[in-house]
């Protein structure tokens, strides 16, 4: 059974950082492309980010590029979110999604001082 | 980027009824399209994949159609446990764009 865990938000002030983490098992983590999406309080879902099966292609929303990266650990088999200057429109449940089949249950990230 | 609409953005509709969402797309992506049911508090689920296709454990009820620009997802026969979200989704691009959604509920 695929298992997608994230972890790592919380509340941060805005103009802070924080590193959202995503913990996945019941597949071969290193041959699927992982992906970010979020969704703000009472909003639609939106694509965040994406990166390929070896890490080498990443892709972002113009809204967080320059601000967010990606990158993933096969070895340990997790995903990661770096996000940097953090704004209030950034608060949302940060899902990691495999394949945009199987989806983890999300992590609440809230920048707000 | 591509942009997704989507309309209705709420209906609705009574148990039984026949329920149909628009998603175009705003340029054409073939075939590359999903559909999800949002419940309250949940995460996405994923319903209809290449447009047309049913994916599994999902009820015949659900369907979709269409490519190119225009797609129409439709529920044959309402139930109420089909009260949710419906987002429309491109993966024609890397950069995977969401429609705004169609909130469904019962009359």
């Amino acid at each position: 059974e695929v298992q997608l865990v994230e972890s790592g938000g919380g509340l941060v002030q805005p103009g802070g950082s924080l590193r959202l983490s995503c913990s996945a098992s019941g597949f071969t983590f290193s041959s699927y492309a992982m992906h970010w999406v979020r969704q703000a309080p009472g909003k639609g879902l939106e694509y965040v980010s994406a990166i390929s099966s070896n890490g080498g292609s990443t892709y972002y929303a113009d809204s967080v590029k320059g601000r967010f990266t990606i990158s993933r650990d096969n070895s340990k088999n997790t995903l990661y979110l770096q996000m940097s200057s953090l704004r209030a429109e950034d608060t949302a449940v940060y899902y990691c999604v495999k394949g945009l089949g199987d989806w983890g249950q999300g992590t609440l990230v809230t920048v707000s001082s | 980027d591509i942009q997704m609409t989507q309309s209705p953005s709420s209906l609705s509709a009574s148990v039984g009824d026949r329920v149909t969402i628009t998603c175009q797309a705003s340029q054409d992506i073939s075939n590359y399209l999903n559909w999800y049911q949002q419940k309250p508090g949940k995460a996405p689920k994923l319903l209809i994949y290449d447009a047309s296709n049913l994916e599994t454990g999902v009820p015949s009820r659900f369907s979709g159609s269409g490519s190119g620009t225009d797609f129409t997802f439709t529920i044959s026969s309402l139930q109420p446990e089909d009260i949710a979200t419906y987002y429309c989704q491109q993966y024609d691009n890397p950069l995977f764009t969401f429609g705004p959604g169609t909130k469904v509920d019962i009359k």
